[in-house]
């Protein structure tokens, strides 16, 4: 069984720049969640998407959006990046809308975006 | 806003030792809890989910949950080298994501 995976592994762009991370989830989940590390701190919740359907998003600003595919794998995009933006950006899939049944997230080895 | 509270550390202890990491939360609606471990560099991996009061048991790992006390620990028991690493404590309340605290580097010491 394929787990998730994350592309790239490590990225760097500059200020005002623009990325997209991309995310595939495993095999038989249709949900897809997004979380933002930044050093040192826990991981914050950006967004999930189930069934191609944005489904709930943490404080974070219009410039980060995504998408889900039919196949249920996803994109995270950041518009106008800022320094404050270098993290490791985490990918997570289940089978279920979470905290629906009690479904842990699995996350993908994550991609570490560093913004210059 | 929802918390979740940990102590960053380091906690340190002595390899074949008892090692336990303690997180409280605030929001009373909280249903699911679980234990990430990450290494350094890498992605949170799940160790333990505990959903009922009382603890929970899988190997060398014990869940403990209280939810009268919004608190929820771990015990790791024979602590080994290799156990080192930052544990993060996430809450679920049967939203659409998981609130994590800032997470407790251990360090388990020859």
């Amino acid at each position: 069984e394929t787990g998730v995976t994350q592309s790239p592994t490590h990225l760097i762009k500059t200020r005002g720049q623009q990325v997209t991370l991309r995310c595939s989830s495993q095999s038989g989940h249709n949900t897809v969640s997004w979380y933002q590390q930044a050093l040192g701190q826990g991981p914050q919740f950006i967004f999930q998407y189930y069934r191609e359907e944005e489904n709930g998003r943490g404080n974070f600003p219009p410039r980060f959006s995504g998408l889900q595919f039919p196949n249920y794998s996803s994109e995270l995009n950041v518009n106008a990046l800022e320094l404050d933006d270098s993290a490791l950006y985490l990918c997570a899939s289940s089978s279920q809308k979470v905290g629906t049944g009690n479904s842990p997230l699995h996350f993908g080895n994550g991609t570490r975006l560093t913004v210059t | 806003q929802k918390e979740v509270e940990q102590n960053s550390g380091p906690l340190s202890v002595p390899e074949g030792a008892i090692a336990s990491l303690n997180c409280t939360y605030s929001d009373r609606g909280s249903q699911s809890f679980f234990w990430y471990r990450q290494y350094s560099g890498k992605s949170p991996e799940l160790i333990m989910s505990i959903y009922s009061n009382g603890d929970k048991e899988d190997g060398r790992f014990t869940a403990q949950l209280n939810k009268a006390s919004q608190y929820v620990s771990l015990l790791i028991r024979d602590s080994q080298p290799s156990d080192s690493a930052t544990y993060l404590c996430a809450v679920n309340d049967a939203g659409n994501m998981l609130t994590f605290g800032g997470g407790t580097r251990l360090m388990v010491k020859p």
